[in-house]
């Protein structure tokens, strides 16, 4: 079953505009990843914030995480065309290890 | 930090033929091991996780099956395949935080 679902599922910005992508999950959390994934390659990690938790910053990624709303967003600031991506969050839904993941927001940022 | 092995990068199968899908692990000892699949434009499916050596827990019934012979090797497996068990394979390990993925194994069954 699918943990968490990302809007929207396409996002189309010019460069220096922010992007800002959103998860929703069911069950109770440990913590809430987001990850990148360039097409047709791996996965590659870019922030986690935990439970307790209500926001985290990384460079030009902020998240935040709603666990009464379970909802969590990832806002990245004055994208560039490297940013063009697919993003997926990801739950560790204290479930002995298991790692559910979004169906992820198509990123395209134009030069 | 890990580093996740995985190949072959693209796989052409015919129906019916079997598979085994390989993955192993450098830099960590215990890791929690998942094979996920993911069709085009969509999100990542959990096939199977492992929290250690022989204990698999299988997420969809399907015409796959895992195993975790060593520590750090994950293999992925069918007797025989389906048109549907196309898609693209990745294998991911992480301990407790961030997951480290794997490049992928694009498997065609035709």
């Amino acid at each position: 079953s699918q943990q968490g679902e990302e809007d929207p599922q396409a996002l189309s910005i010019q460069e220096g505009e922010n992007a800002t992508m959103n998860c929703s999950y069911k069950t109770s959390i440990n913590n809430l990843q987001w990850y990148r994934q360039n097409s047709g390659r791996g996965l590659v990690h870019l922030i986690l914030i935990r439970s307790n938790e209500r926001e985290k910053h990384s460079g030009r990624l902020r998240v935040t995480l709603d666990t009464s709303k379970k909802s969590s967003s990832l806002l990245i600031t004055a994208s560039r065309a490297a940013d063009t991506a697919s993003y997926f969050c990801a739950t560790d839904a204290n479930q002995g290890g298991k790692l559910i993941f979004g169906q992820g927001t198509e990123l395209s940022v134009k030069p | 930090s890990q580093t996740i092995h995985q190949w072959p990068a693209t796989l052409v199968q015919p129906v019916g033929s079997p598979l085994s899908l390989e993955c192993t692990v450098e830099g960590t000892s215990n890791p929690n091991l998942y094979w996920y699949r993911q069709a085009a434009g969509r999100g990542l499916q959990l096939l199977f996780y492992s929290v250690g050596i022989g204990q698999i827990s299988s997420e969809v019934p399907q015409n796959l099956s895992a195993s975790r012979p060593q520590d750090r090797q994950f293999i992925l497996s069918s007797k025989k395949l389906l048109l549907s068990d196309s898609g693209f394979y990745l294998c991911a390990s992480s301990i407790r935080t961030e997951a480290f993925f794997g490049q992928g194994t694009r498997l065609t069954v035709v």
